[in-house]
């Protein structure tokens, strides 16, 4: 069975500096991964994805995330984090249509 | 502009009753889907359809039905039987064609279920 684990429940950043979310994940065949991010009492928007190809994905508001194959993991980064950046994020993989989604990470960016 | 949108935004039940979710889209997207999140929890799939005309469990189906007789349309029914309805329920959509998983989804705004 496909699983994703988000092991942070909440991320603390000062504005302005990197912001990482980490994510990793359990599935047989090739894994598809996806990060998206909810802002509250609204629905998810898609962030990024890797299907294959480049280990690096570049996403929307400056965001990327590296596939690691060896570690399983699929974190997502971003250089400079702003105020606005505060969600919940949740990475998600699927190897077919059915994506599971991890528990979802708080992020707070502090001024 | 294409999207989804979800009604009503808030809805209150009483215990004993259905209460049906509305889901439309105008993206032309084959695979939509419905997901239940409870906080903690990230999102749990209830029931999805690829095609007009066909659908499938997800993980959580106990005290949910659907149906999908028009391409846009996938309404979820929130019955009687399901112990514990109170929760944000999303719909998605996605283009799926081939159905392999790499599309990503398109969200909508969300309906907040509490029962009283």
């Amino acid at each position: 069975a496909q699983s994703v684990a988000q092991p942070e429940d909440q991320v603390n950043v000062a504005e302005g500096n990197p912001l990482t979310v980490k994510c990793t994940y359990s599935v047989s065949g090739n894994p598809y991964l996806f990060w998206y991010v909810q802002y509250p009492n609204r629905g998810l928007q898609f962030l990024l994805k890797y299907i294959t190809g480049d280990n690096l994905v570049k996403g929307s508001y400056g965001f990327e995330a590296e596939f690691n194959k060896s570690q399983t993991s699929f974190h997502l980064k971003k250089p400079s984090a702003l105020v606005s950046d505060s969600a919940l994020y949740f990475c998600a993989v699927s190897p077919n249509n059915r994506l599971a989604f991890g528990k979802g990470n708080q992020v707070v960016v502090i001024p | 502009d294409g999207g989804i949108t979800q009604s009503p935004k808030y809805l209150f039940r009483k215990e004993g009753q259905n209460v049906t979710l509305s889901c439309e889209q105008n993206l032309n997207h084959d695979a939509m889907y419905w997901y239940r999140q409870d906080p903690g929890q990230g999102l749990r799939l209830i029931y999805y359809s690829q095609i007009v005309n066909d659908f499938q469990k997800g993980d959580i189906a106990e005290g949910y039905s659907v149906s999908r007789e028009k391409k846009e349309s996938f309404p979820l029914t929130v019955t009687s039987a399901q112990k514990n309805p109170t929760a944000f329920y999303l719909c998605a959509s996605s283009i799926e064609l081939a159905g392999d998983g790499t599309g990503e989804l398109f969200f909508g705004e969300g309906s907040r279920l509490t029962v009283l």
